[in-house]
Protein backbone atom coordinates (compact mmCIF):
# COMPACT_ATOMS: atom_id res chain seq x y z
CA UNK A 1 0.00 0.00 0.00
CA UNK A 2 0.84 3.77 -0.08
CA UNK A 3 3.37 5.15 2.62
CA UNK A 4 3.41 8.93 3.38
CA UNK A 5 6.48 10.51 5.00
CA UNK A 6 6.11 14.03 5.88
CA UNK A 7 8.69 16.30 6.97
CA UNK A 8 9.16 18.33 9.28
CA UNK A 9 7.16 17.09 12.12
CA UNK A 10 7.40 20.81 14.08
CA UNK A 11 8.03 24.33 12.74
CA UNK A 12 8.28 27.23 14.03
CA UNK A 13 8.89 30.39 12.32
CA UNK A 14 8.13 34.31 12.59
CA UNK A 15 5.70 36.32 10.96
CA UNK A 16 5.87 37.78 7.09
CA UNK A 17 8.77 34.33 7.19
CA UNK A 18 7.41 31.62 4.57
CA UNK A 19 6.97 27.44 5.60
CA UNK A 20 8.33 24.85 3.82
CA UNK A 21 6.49 21.26 4.42
CA UNK A 22 7.34 18.06 2.42
CA UNK A 23 5.92 14.99 1.73
CA UNK A 24 6.93 11.97 -0.35
CA UNK A 25 5.23 8.79 -0.95
CA UNK A 26 5.56 5.93 -2.25
CA UNK A 27 3.19 4.60 -5.02
CA UNK A 28 4.28 5.55 -8.68
CA UNK A 29 0.38 5.10 -9.70
CA UNK A 30 -0.97 7.91 -7.20
CA UNK A 31 -2.52 10.98 -8.98
CA UNK A 32 -3.95 13.09 -6.28
CA UNK A 33 -2.21 14.82 -3.33
CA UNK A 34 -4.52 16.99 -0.99
CA UNK A 35 -2.81 19.20 2.25
CA UNK A 36 -5.31 19.36 4.97
CA UNK A 37 -5.22 22.00 8.19
CA UNK A 38 -6.28 21.09 11.69
CA UNK A 39 -6.60 23.58 14.19
CA UNK A 40 -7.05 22.29 17.93
CA UNK A 41 -10.00 20.39 18.51
CA UNK A 42 -11.45 20.73 14.96
CA UNK A 43 -11.70 18.40 11.72
CA UNK A 44 -9.17 18.74 8.98
CA UNK A 45 -10.20 20.74 6.49
CA UNK A 46 -8.79 20.77 2.77
CA UNK A 47 -6.83 24.00 2.03
CA UNK A 48 -5.07 22.66 -1.61
CA UNK A 49 -4.56 19.66 -3.52
CA UNK A 50 -2.73 19.23 -6.98
CA UNK A 51 -3.28 16.41 -9.39
CA UNK A 52 -0.57 14.74 -11.19
CA UNK A 53 -1.38 16.60 -14.68
CA UNK A 54 -0.03 19.37 -13.04
CA UNK A 55 3.77 20.68 -11.50
CA UNK A 56 2.37 23.62 -9.23
CA UNK A 57 -1.04 24.87 -8.08
CA UNK A 58 -1.62 28.03 -6.29
CA UNK A 59 -3.99 29.65 -4.16
CA UNK A 60 -3.14 33.30 -2.89
CA UNK A 61 -0.25 32.74 -0.15
CA UNK A 62 -0.22 28.85 -0.46
CA UNK A 63 1.09 26.41 -3.38
CA UNK A 64 1.93 23.05 -3.57
CA UNK A 65 4.55 21.72 -5.85
CA UNK A 66 5.03 18.35 -7.41
CA UNK A 67 7.81 16.46 -8.51
CA UNK A 68 6.60 13.21 -9.90
CA UNK A 69 9.93 11.69 -10.97
CA UNK A 70 10.90 12.11 -7.20
CA UNK A 71 7.98 10.74 -5.59
CA UNK A 72 6.99 14.17 -3.70
CA UNK A 73 5.39 16.89 -2.79
CA UNK A 74 5.55 19.96 -0.94
CA UNK A 75 3.24 22.81 0.68
CA UNK A 76 4.36 26.30 0.01
CA UNK A 77 3.06 29.32 2.66
CA UNK A 78 4.25 33.06 2.09
CA UNK A 79 3.92 35.81 4.15
CA UNK A 80 2.64 33.47 7.35
CA UNK A 81 0.24 34.68 9.65
CA UNK A 82 -0.32 33.83 13.13
CA UNK A 83 -3.64 32.35 11.99
CA UNK A 84 -1.51 29.62 9.90
CA UNK A 85 -0.72 28.00 13.09
CA UNK A 86 -2.23 24.78 13.34
CA UNK A 87 -1.29 21.47 12.18
CA UNK A 88 -1.34 20.41 8.23
CA UNK A 89 -1.17 17.28 6.98
CA UNK A 90 -0.08 15.71 3.73
CA UNK A 91 -1.89 12.78 1.77
CA UNK A 92 -2.41 10.20 -1.25
CA UNK A 93 -4.95 8.52 -2.50
CA UNK A 94 -5.46 4.76 -1.36
CA UNK A 95 -8.81 3.09 -2.75
CA UNK A 96 -12.13 5.14 -3.74
CA UNK A 97 -11.00 8.62 -2.59
CA UNK A 98 -9.73 7.48 0.55
CA UNK A 99 -6.33 9.14 1.94
CA UNK A 100 -3.37 7.72 3.88
CA UNK A 101 -1.82 10.64 5.55
CA UNK A 102 1.12 11.98 6.87
CA UNK A 103 1.76 12.38 10.37
CA UNK A 104 1.47 16.09 10.62
CA UNK A 105 3.34 19.13 10.83
CA UNK A 106 2.76 21.62 13.69
CA UNK A 107 3.22 25.05 12.24
CA UNK A 108 3.73 27.41 14.96
CA UNK A 109 3.73 31.00 13.26
CA UNK A 110 4.90 33.87 15.93
CA UNK A 111 4.14 37.38 16.04
CA UNK B 1 -26.53 21.65 4.45
CA UNK B 2 -25.46 20.14 7.44
CA UNK B 3 -22.31 18.56 5.70
CA UNK B 4 -21.27 15.63 7.82
CA UNK B 5 -22.82 15.24 10.89
CA UNK B 6 -21.10 13.22 14.03
CA UNK B 7 -22.21 11.87 17.52
CA UNK B 8 -21.59 11.63 20.38
CA UNK B 9 -19.00 14.43 20.34
CA UNK B 10 -17.16 13.07 23.51
CA UNK B 11 -18.06 9.64 25.49
CA UNK B 12 -15.72 7.45 28.22
CA UNK B 13 -16.19 4.09 28.22
CA UNK B 14 -14.95 1.24 30.02
CA UNK B 15 -13.30 -2.05 28.98
CA UNK B 16 -15.21 -4.91 27.59
CA UNK B 17 -18.11 -2.23 26.73
CA UNK B 18 -19.90 -1.59 23.56
CA UNK B 19 -21.27 1.37 21.42
CA UNK B 20 -21.78 2.65 18.12
CA UNK B 21 -20.94 5.92 16.77
CA UNK B 22 -23.39 7.87 14.35
CA UNK B 23 -22.43 9.60 11.19
CA UNK B 24 -24.57 10.66 8.85
CA UNK B 25 -23.74 12.96 5.88
CA UNK B 26 -26.59 15.43 3.52
CA UNK B 27 -24.50 15.60 0.17
CA UNK B 28 -25.70 12.51 -1.18
CA UNK B 29 -21.96 11.36 -1.48
CA UNK B 30 -21.60 7.58 -2.21
CA UNK B 31 -18.07 6.96 -0.77
CA UNK B 32 -18.02 7.23 3.34
CA UNK B 33 -15.11 6.34 5.68
CA UNK B 34 -14.29 6.64 9.35
CA UNK B 35 -10.73 7.52 10.63
CA UNK B 36 -8.89 7.46 13.93
CA UNK B 37 -6.29 10.11 14.92
CA UNK B 38 -3.57 9.19 17.86
CA UNK B 39 -1.08 11.95 18.62
CA UNK B 40 1.76 11.73 16.35
CA UNK B 41 0.24 9.28 13.66
CA UNK B 42 -2.00 11.02 11.91
CA UNK B 43 -5.25 10.06 10.51
CA UNK B 44 -5.57 5.88 9.61
CA UNK B 45 -8.64 4.16 7.65
CA UNK B 46 -10.32 1.91 9.57
CA UNK B 47 -13.17 1.15 7.10
CA UNK B 48 -14.90 2.55 4.24
CA UNK B 49 -18.00 1.93 2.09
CA UNK B 50 -18.58 2.76 -1.56
CA UNK B 51 -22.46 3.05 -1.66
CA UNK B 52 -25.15 1.17 0.76
CA UNK B 53 -24.33 -2.77 1.03
CA UNK B 54 -21.04 -2.41 0.22
CA UNK B 55 -18.22 -2.23 3.19
CA UNK B 56 -14.61 -3.03 3.04
CA UNK B 57 -11.64 -2.23 5.50
CA UNK B 58 -8.70 -0.17 5.80
CA UNK B 59 -5.42 0.05 7.38
CA UNK B 60 -6.47 -0.96 11.39
CA UNK B 61 -9.87 -2.55 11.02
CA UNK B 62 -9.71 -4.87 13.77
CA UNK B 63 -11.76 -4.27 17.07
CA UNK B 64 -14.63 -2.22 14.68
CA UNK B 65 -17.27 -3.14 12.40
CA UNK B 66 -19.20 -0.96 10.15
CA UNK B 67 -22.84 -1.42 7.58
CA UNK B 68 -24.14 1.08 5.26
CA UNK B 69 -27.72 0.56 5.26
CA UNK B 70 -28.45 3.89 4.01
CA UNK B 71 -26.55 6.99 1.17
CA UNK B 72 -26.93 8.91 4.75
CA UNK B 73 -25.64 6.66 7.15
CA UNK B 74 -22.46 5.04 8.29
CA UNK B 75 -22.30 3.73 11.85
CA UNK B 76 -18.83 2.62 13.63
CA UNK B 77 -19.19 -0.08 15.94
CA UNK B 78 -16.66 -0.81 19.08
CA UNK B 79 -18.45 -4.65 19.85
CA UNK B 80 -16.07 -4.93 22.82
CA UNK B 81 -13.77 -1.71 23.76
CA UNK B 82 -10.10 -1.55 24.68
CA UNK B 83 -7.92 1.38 25.85
CA UNK B 84 -5.84 0.74 22.65
CA UNK B 85 -9.37 2.21 21.12
CA UNK B 86 -8.88 5.77 22.97
CA UNK B 87 -8.58 8.18 19.95
CA UNK B 88 -10.57 10.82 17.84
CA UNK B 89 -12.40 9.24 15.74
CA UNK B 90 -13.47 11.14 11.91
CA UNK B 91 -16.01 10.43 9.57
CA UNK B 92 -15.32 11.22 6.32
CA UNK B 93 -17.70 11.63 2.88
CA UNK B 94 -16.63 12.21 -0.81
CA UNK B 95 -18.68 12.06 -4.10
CA UNK B 96 -17.98 9.38 -6.39
CA UNK B 97 -14.43 9.58 -7.98
CA UNK B 98 -14.18 11.94 -11.31
CA UNK B 99 -12.46 10.06 -14.10
CA UNK B 100 -9.32 12.08 -13.20
CA UNK B 101 -9.13 10.87 -9.80
CA UNK B 102 -9.74 10.43 -5.89
CA UNK B 103 -12.18 13.60 -4.96
CA UNK B 104 -12.09 15.84 -1.89
CA UNK B 105 -12.82 13.95 1.48
CA UNK B 106 -15.29 16.14 3.72
CA UNK B 107 -14.59 15.42 7.59
CA UNK B 108 -17.00 15.29 10.34
CA UNK B 109 -16.51 16.93 13.14
CA UNK B 110 -14.92 14.13 15.17
CA UNK B 111 -15.62 12.21 18.68
CA UNK B 112 -13.45 11.94 20.98
CA UNK B 113 -13.67 8.67 23.03
CA UNK B 114 -11.86 7.15 25.99
CA UNK B 115 -11.91 4.00 26.86
CA UNK B 116 -10.92 3.39 30.53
Amino acid sequence: GENVEQHPSTLSVQEGDSAVIKCTYSDSASNYFPWYKQELGKRPQLIIDIRSNVGEKKDQRIAVTLNKTAKHFSLHITETQPEDSAVYFCAAPREYSTLTFGKGTMLLVSP
Amino acid sequence: NAGVTQTPKFQVLKTGQSMTLQCAQDMNHEYMSWYRQDPGMGLRLIHYSVGAGITDQGEVPNGYNVSRSTTEDFPLRLLSAAPSQTSVYFCASSPTRLAGGPNEQFFGPGTRLTVL
